[in-house]
């Protein structure tokens, strides 16, 4: 059974680094074909994707925030970490990070999210 | 602003049939497979379809999809009081570099 958790900070101050960490298991992060990425929604709002880290280290990034994005992997751990700076009181939003078979061009299992709030 | 277009809302009574849409472009929509997502309020994403109409073993067939061109469209038939939730489009875009887009999301009401 494919599981996933986030796990890290639930408030941060406006310019931190909010660092959150993605337990995962049921699977090996390193398995071929795996990608762990990592989605966020703003509370009432659309789901916005952040990016991907693949079984070969490979990463994608989104676009318009790929400047203060960074994913890493602890494959001791079977964790993926999401690292994101500058953060901002509109960052605020539910993070989650998912799974991606390797049938399934997307997320096919999400963690429960954790919710992340930036103020001072 | 999201890069794919749904309906913010969209309902149907009981038992009836109704459906949603997701527009892009070549980029995303036209060249890449679909996917289409179910979030029931205070829940995670739930994967329904993937690769445009296939459905991921446990979802019902009341569940399909259909894509063509730069669109794509979620039905559901047999609307059950649990359908209400959220529901989100999402594929690859290969603009720029190769990224995923999501759709803003409707929200589907059953009367």
């Amino acid at each position: 059974q494919i599981t996933l958790k986030e796990s890290g900070p639930t408030l941060v101050k406006p310019t931190q680094t909010l660092t959150l960490t993605c337990t995962c298991s049921g699977f090996s992060i390193t398995a071929y074909g795996v990608g762990v990425g990592w989605v966020r929604q703003p509370p009432g709002k659309a789901l916005e994707w952040l990016g991907i880290t693949y079984w070969d280290d490979d990463k994608r990034y989104s676009p318009s925030l790929r400047s203060r994005l960074t994913i890493t992997r602890d494959t001791s751990k079977n964790q993926v970490v999401l690292r994101m700076t500058n953060m901002d009181p509109v960052d605020t939003a539910t993070y989650y990070c998912a799974h991606r078979g390797t049938s399934v061009t997307l997320f096919d299992s999400w963690g429960q999210g954790m919710l992340v709030t930036v103020s001072s | 602003q999201s890069v794919l277009t749904q309906p913010p809302s969209v309902s149907a009574a009981p038992g009836q049939r109704v459906t949603i849409s997701c527009s892009g472009s070549a980029s995303n929509v036209g060249t890449n497979y679909v996917s289409w997502y179910q979030q029931l309020p205070g829940a995670a994403p739930k994967l329904l379809i993937y690769d445009n109409n296939k459905r991921p073993s446990g979802i019902p067939d009341r569940f399909s999809a259909s894509k063509s061109g730069t669109s794509a469209t979620l039905a559901i038939t047999g609307l059950q009081t649990g359908d209400e939730a959220d529901y989100y489009c999402g594929t690859w875009d290969d603009t720029i570099s190769a990224h995923v887009v999501f759709g803003g999301g409707s929200k589907l009401t059953v009367l």
